[in-house]
C-alpha cells in the first residue's frame, strides 16, 4: 500500500511570508501531482511532476520532485490571502509512464494553509 | 470550471435508504474515479472505470456500488446508508490512455451527502 505523508497537516502565516510544504512516502512514484481545494469545492489540479529532481514554477509557487521520486515539495513566496487553502499532493504509482493512464491516484491528508492579512 | 459536472450539489437523506450520485467526465475523457472525502479520512479513493469496464477498486464498501454508461457518465449508487456515510462525493476523470500521458484528474464540483 502507497502511502503520502504531508507536513505540516495545518500552516498559519501572515501575508508575505514564504512557507514550504512537504509529501514524503517510502514508494516510487511515477509522476506525482498538487492539487489546491477551497471549502465545499473539488481539488483544483496546479501541477504534475514527473522526472526526478525536477522543478516546476507557478508564479510564485515552486514545485520541486525528489530525485529517486519518492517526494515532494511545494513552495509559496510571499504568500497572498488568495493562497488559503487545502493542499494536497497525490501520486501515481503505476511503473510505466509511458503506458495507458489507468489505476488510482494515492492522495496525501493535505495540508490547511491560512493566510493571514 | 473542470468540465466535470456532478449532480446533484446537495443531498439530505435518512438511515437505511438509497441514492445515486450522478457524474459526466470532461469532454473526450475516458476515465471516470468516484472519490470519498470526509474530515477524519481525508479524500478516500473508491473506484475507477474506463470506457464501461471497472478498472481499479479502493475502499468502497459492499453496499456502494458504481457503473460508467456507454455515453461515459457514471454513477455512484450507495445503498442502506448510515449515519457515517454523510461526505462530500467528488467524481474525477481523465483522458485515461496514450502513451506519454499521466494519471491527471480533473474534479467535479461534488456531492454533498447527509444522512440524518
Amino acid at each position: 500500500t502507497q502511502l503520502l505523508e504531508q507536513s505540516p497537516q495545518f500552516l498559519s502565516i501572515q501575508e508575505g511570508e514564504n512557507l514550504t510544504v512537504y509529501c514524503n512516502s517510502s514508494s516510487v512514484f511515477s509522476s506525482l501531482q498538487w492539487y489546491r481545494q477551497e471549502p465545499g469545492e473539488g481539488p483544483v489540479l496546479l501541477v504534475t511532476v514527473v522526472t526526478g529532481g525536477e522543478v516546476k514554477k507557478l508564479k510564485r509557487l515552486t514545485f520541486q520532485f525528489g530525485d529517486a521520486r519518492k517526494d515532494s515539495s511545494l513552495h509559496i513566496t510571499a504568500a497572498q490571502t488568495g493562497d488559503t487553502g487545502l493542499y494536497l499532493c497525490a501520486g501515481d504509482a503505476r511503473g510505466d509512464a509511458g503506458g495507458t493512464s489507468y489505476g488510482k491516484l494515492t492522495f496525501g491528508q493535505g495540508t490547511i494553509l491560512t493566510v493571514h492579512p | 470550471d473542470s468540465g466535470v459536472t456532478q449532480t446533484p450539489k446537495h443531498l439530505i437523506t435518512a438511515t437505511g435508504q438509497r441514492v445515486t450520485l450522478r457524474c459526466s467526465p470532461r469532454s473526450g475523457d475516458l476515465s471516470v474515479y468516484w472519490y470519498q472525502q470526509s474530515l477524519d479520512q481525508g479524500l478516500q479513493f473508491l473506484i475507477q472505470y474506463y470506457n464501461g469496464e471497472e478498472r481499479a477498486k479502493g475502499n468502497i464498501l459492499e453496499r456502494f456500488s458504481a457503473q460508467q454508461f456507454p455515453d461515459l457518465h457514471s454513477e455512484l449508487n450507495l445503498s442502506s446508508l448510515e449515519l457515517g456515510d454523510s461526505a462530500l462525493y467528488f467524481c474525477a476523470s481523465s483522458v485515461g490512455v496514450g502513451a506519454g500521458r499521466y494519471n491527471e484528474q480533473f474534479f467535479g464540483p461534488g456531492t454533498r451527502l447527509t444522512v440524518l
